[in-house]
């Protein structure tokens, strides 16, 4: 069946270090693609998303480029920031429902000034 | 502007007992669906609504009933839960019924069964 896998957590960062957290796929058909992050206490909120192929999607300073070749999503940031200290999950999405995402365990941020 | 709302944020049920989850948006959204989220383990799709009078069932469905008679309102029933059934819930609804639909997250009830 389709499932995603994420490197797994803790990741623990300074301020101004490079992010980049690993998530790979397997699916039928051509899903899309989605990073959603959450901060404590609340729920998730899309923060970027690919729907084909080599496209890259880009929000807050944070990038992932769909690689169909080697089925995978990875998150990368050039300089992260306390704020940015939350759980990040990679999920996906081939069903015309939009409702049915299929989530990554989720990977845990931790940035230290 | 308050998307998808939640309620209660905080339960703690005893084995057996029966509850209900409220779930509301006010943005028209046709498409809502219920996950749960444990330590490890992600989130799992409980049950989704493709519209009013619609439902079906994700991959951890047992133990858990929706319906949906209004496009706003998407309820969930534990109808005798179970210390398994201790976990964070989140509803999410989204416009669009196509794979590159996001979806947006209420802010969750965190629920404990004794």
């Amino acid at each position: 069946g389709n499932s995603v896998t994420q490197m797994e957590g803790p990741v623990t960062l300074s301020e101004e270090a490079f992010l980049t957290i690993n998530c790979t796929y397997t699916a039928t058909g051509y899903p899309s693609l989605f990073w959603y992050v959450q901060y404590p206490g609340e729920g998730l909120q899309l923060l970027l998303k690919a729907t084909k192929a080599d496209d890259k999607g880009s929000n807050k300073g944070f990038e992932a480029t769909y690689r169909k070749e080697t089925t995978s999503f990875h998150l990368e940031k050039g300089s992260v920031q306390v704020s940015d200290s939350a759980v990040y999950f990679c999920a996906l999405s081939d069903r015309q429902a939009g409702t049915a995402l299929i989530f990554g365990k989720g990977t845990t941020l931790s940035v230290s000034s | 502007n308050a998307g998808v709302t939640q309620t209660p944020k905080f339960q703690v049920l005893k084995t057996g007992q029966s509850m209900t989850l409220q779930c509301a948006q006010d943005m028209n959204h046709e498409y809502m669906s219920w996950y749960r989220q444990d330590p490890g383990m992600g989130l799992r799709l409980i049950h989704y609504s493709v519209g009013a009078g619609i439902t079906d069932q994700g991959e951890v469905p047992n133990g858990y009933n929706v319906s949906r008679s209004t496009t706003e309102d998407f309820p969930l029933r534990l109808l005798s839960a179970a210390p398994s059934q201790t976990s964070v819930y989140f509803c999410a609804s989204t416009l669009e019924g196509t794979r590159d639909s996001p979806l947006h997250f209420g802010n969750g009830t965190r629920l404990t069964v004794t």
